[in-house]
This record gives C-alpha cells, sequence and structure tokens, in this order.
C-alpha cells in the first residue's frame, strides 16, 4: 500500500533552517510528483511546492521562493524541503503529498505531518 | 492566485440528515479543452492529514462512501455528504489545482447536532 512517512517533529531558532523528509513506499516513486503544504495553527493548508516526477523539476509557491527548496533522492525513495530563515510565523505541521496528476494536482495520498516549532 | 471561499465557516447537523458545504472560487477552474473542473475536495479529521474524498470536483476517490458527492462547475461547487454518521465529523476543505499557487479554502468544521 501507498505509504508516505514523515519525519520527527523540530524545534527551531528564529533565523535558523529546517529540513524535513518524506519516504515513499508501495509505489514507483520516479511516477509520481511530491508535494509541500503546511497548516499553521488556525491558517488554512497552504501549498509551498513541488518536485515532479521524472526529471525532478521544482516549482515554488511565490510566497516562499528564495526561502524553500525541494529534493529527492530517487535512490532512497526520499523527498526532502528545506525552508530557511525561519520566523515564528513558520510554526506549523508540514505534510507531504504525492500528486495524482502530472503537473497542478489534488493529492492522493498524505505523509502524516511533520510539527516544526520556531521558538527563541 | 485564486482565492477559495468556503461557506458556512461551521455547521452543526443531526445524524441521518443532509449536510452542505459550499466553495467558490475568485475566478473559474473549469479547463474548457477538457471540459473538467480542477477542484478536489479533503476531509481532515483532528490529528489526522487531510484525505481526499472528490477530485474533478464529482468523482469520488476510491474507497469513499457514496453519501459523499460533489456538483458544482465553472467557480461554484458543493460537498453533499447525505445521511450524516457521527464518523463524517472533520473539517473539510476544497481546493482549485487549475492554476499556480494551488489554494485551499478556509475550511468547514462539521459537527453533530
Amino acid at each position: 500500500q501507498v505509504q508516505l512517512v514523515q519525519s520527527g517533529a523540530e524545534v527551531k531558532k528564529p533565523g535558523a533552517s529546517v529540513k524535513l523528509s518524506c519516504k515513499a513506499s508501495g509505489y514507483t516513486f520516479t511516477s509520481y510528483a511530491v508535494y509541500w503544504v503546511r497548516q499553521a495553527p488556525g491558517q488554512r493548508l497552504e501549498w509551498m511546492g513541488w518536485i515532479n516526477d521524472g526529471n525532478g523539476a521544482t516549482k515554488y509557491s511565490q510566497k516562499f521562493q528564495g526561502r524553500v527548496t525541494i529534493t529527492r533522492d530517487t535512490s532512497a525513495n526520499t523527498a526532502y524541503m528545506e525552508l530557511s530563515s525561519l520566523r515564528s510565523e513558520d510554526t506549523a505541521i508540514y505534510y507531504c503529498a504525492r500528486g495524482a496528476l502530472f503537473g497542478a494536482s489534488h493529492f492522493d495520498y498524505w505523509g502524516q505531518g511533520t510539527l516544526v516549532t520556531v521558538s527563541s | 492566485d485564486i482565492v477559495m471561499t468556503q461557506s458556512p465557516d461551521s455547521l452543526a447537523v443531526s445524524l441521518g440528515e443532509r449536510a452542505t458545504i459550499n466553495c467558490k472560487s475568485s475566478q473559474s477552474v473549469l479547463y474548457r479543452s477538457n471540459n473538467k473542473n480542477y477542484l478536489a475536495w479533503y476531509q481532515q479529521k483532528p490529528g489526522q492529514p487531510p484525505k481526499l474524498l472528490i477530485y474533478w470536483a464529482s468523482t469520488r476517490e476510491s474507497g469513499v462512501p457514496d453519501r459523499f458527492s460533489g456538483s458544482g462547475s465553472g467557480t461554484d461547487f458543493t460537498l453533499t455528504i447525505n445521511s450524516l454518521q457521527s464518523e463524517d465529523v472533520a473539517v473539510y476543505y476544497c481546493q482549485q489545482y487549475y492554476s499556480s499557487p494551488l489554494t485551499f479554502g478556509q475550511g468547514t468544521k462539521l459537527e453533530i447536532k
């Protein structure tokens, strides 16, 4: 069965960076894009970016451009999301999700989420 | 950016009754070349990630009970839950995937009356 298993909770200080992982299993990793979506307390879900299947090209939300980097290791079936220059407003649950379509997509499977807390 | 607005923000419905959640997009998410609406619905229970219920505005995801249905086109969409069950208590979100940035509604909290 398809599974996306994310790394554990993180606590970071303002200005630091965080790198989260998302390990996929149960399907051909390079046949589907992986997306990152975050959910801050009391806020709506927010799309951050994706790394597509095939060539691993990335696309980021303008809101996070310059601060977010999504990569993958196809040998480990794992995608990564690094967010830099953290501020308190980045405190959120970060989800990875599998895109059902090529390009802009809805999400058919989700990771369990990783809580990132940014606090001095 | 396409802004997704859901209504109501919360609602309480009796067990066995129908719940209706609306979602309006600030511009059309209907792609005329394939006549598909790029609109999905998700269910999120406390402490869990969202779960895909509906895509293409009205196609039910495999394994989703048929009491869940989606309708609408263009800018106005509806999620209907017939014969409400206790396990349907959750927050429901719509999402457009017509254009980047992909955007979500603010969520609708569904409770039992």
